[in-house]
This record gives C-alpha cells, structure tokens and sequence, in this order.
C-alpha cells in the first residue's frame, strides 16, 4: 500500500492565485519530509527540506517567500505556492525518507498548471 | 558539471535483449546509491539501492564503483513492462537524493 500520500493529484488555477499541495506520511511519523519539482523531460529538483518544528531548508534558488512550507506535524507538510504564474507549472513531489542515508519513499505527486 | 550524469538515452530495444545503464557521480562523499524507475507521468520507484559489492535483484543487476565514482545497473531479457525512465539517485553526505536526468528505455515486441 502507499506509504506517502498526497493532495491533490493535479490542480489547474489562475495566474496571481496561491495554491496549497499537502504531503501526508501513512506509516511512519518524519520529522523531515523533502519536496521536489519537475519539468518536462527533466529529472527531479530538490526544493527544500521540510522539518517538523522548525523552518524549512531552501535549495540554492528557491524562493522561500514564494514556496512556503509548513510541517505542522509528524506526518503532515504543506507547500503552497503563492501567486503562481504560468512558469510554477510543473510536477511537485515530496518524500519522505524513512531513515537518513536510505532511499526515500515518494508521494504520487501533484501536477500544478496555471493558466 | 553535474552531480550525476547519466547516459543519454532513448535506449530502443527488442523483448529478450540485455541493456546496462551507466552512471557518473561527483561527490566522493556520497553515501548511498539507487536506482529509481519512473514512469511517465507518475513518481518515481526505488528499484533497488547499490552496493560496492553489487547486487542482483532477478533479472536487475546494480554495480557500485567507489574509486571511479561509478555505478551500473544491468536488464536481462527486458520485458515491455520494463519501458520506463531510469533514474540513478546518490544520496549526499547531507542526506539529501540527487536525482541522475534519467535515461529513458523502450522495449519493443
């Protein structure tokens, strides 16, 4: 069965309007979960580590103000994406790892188009 | 350069063939390594973690070169449901994954 959820599973919006992705975890509680981005034909992107009780980690690049990321419990973080604009169109995925040198466990994404 | 290079793909090849993956990393402090197999369309699968000693998993064979920074995965008698994109993943001495741009193989009947 899934281990990481997502939702939801693709969303189209309006340039100018924030949209909220939440990453859940099943079947272990992660006090870090990590959240991914990709484009067409691209590999996946680390955006930012999300950690339970403290602030996000952002990649080189990523703007903190324009993702935010809440990981308001164990299993449980949020990205929004505010004031999106046609090129946030992408594929967000989070993971969590279910130990710190391991593989990680994928949530089965979120697809973000802005018209 | 790139944290983890891959080969260029497509990769075009008939049912029963045998095709390796090869795969570069750049940081001598990496940890562990995978392969992942996406489809399209959906997230990524851990299809099995590398070890220096290699591993096989049935048909899957992963090879782990530590002094080449180098690392290998093997498809014996590929089938149509191997068509997938395959992502060679390091994960850092930070914890974190960096993903390879992946290299896409299509098996042909």
């Amino acid at each position: 069965g899934a281990v990481v959820s997502q939702h939801p599973s693709w969303v189209i919006c309006k340039s100018g309007t924030s949209v909220k992705i939440e990453c859940r975890s099943l079947d272990f509680q992660a006090t870090t979960m990590f959240w991914y981005r990709q484009f067409p034909k691209q590999s996946l992107m680390l955006m930012a580590t999300s950690n339970e009780g403290s602030k996000a980690t952002y990649e080189q690049g990523v703007e903190k103000d324009k993702f935010l990321i809440n990981h308001a419990s164990l299993t449980l973080s949020t990205l929004t994406v505010t004031s999106a604009h046609p090129e946030d169109s992408s594929f967000y995925i989070c993971s969590v790892p279910p130990d710190p040198v391991g593989g990680q466990y994928f949530g089965p994404g979120t697809r973000l188009t802005v018209l | 350069r790139k944290e983890v290079e891959q080969d260029p793909g497509p990769f075009n090849v008939p049912e029963g063939a045998t095709v390796a993956f090869n795969c570069t990393y750049s940081n001598s402090a990496s940890q562990s390594f995978f392969w992942y197999r996406q489809d399209c369309r959906k997230e990524p699968k851990l299809l099995m973690s590398v070890y220096s000693s290699g591993n096989e998993d049935g048909r899957f064979t992963a090879q782990l070169n530590r002094a080449s920074q180098y690392i290998s995965l093997l498809i014996r008698d590929s089938k149509l449901s191997d068509s997938a994109t395959y992502l060679c993943v390091v994960n850092d001495s930070g914890g974190k994954l960096i993903f390879g741009q992946g290299t896409e193989l299509s098996v042909k009947p």
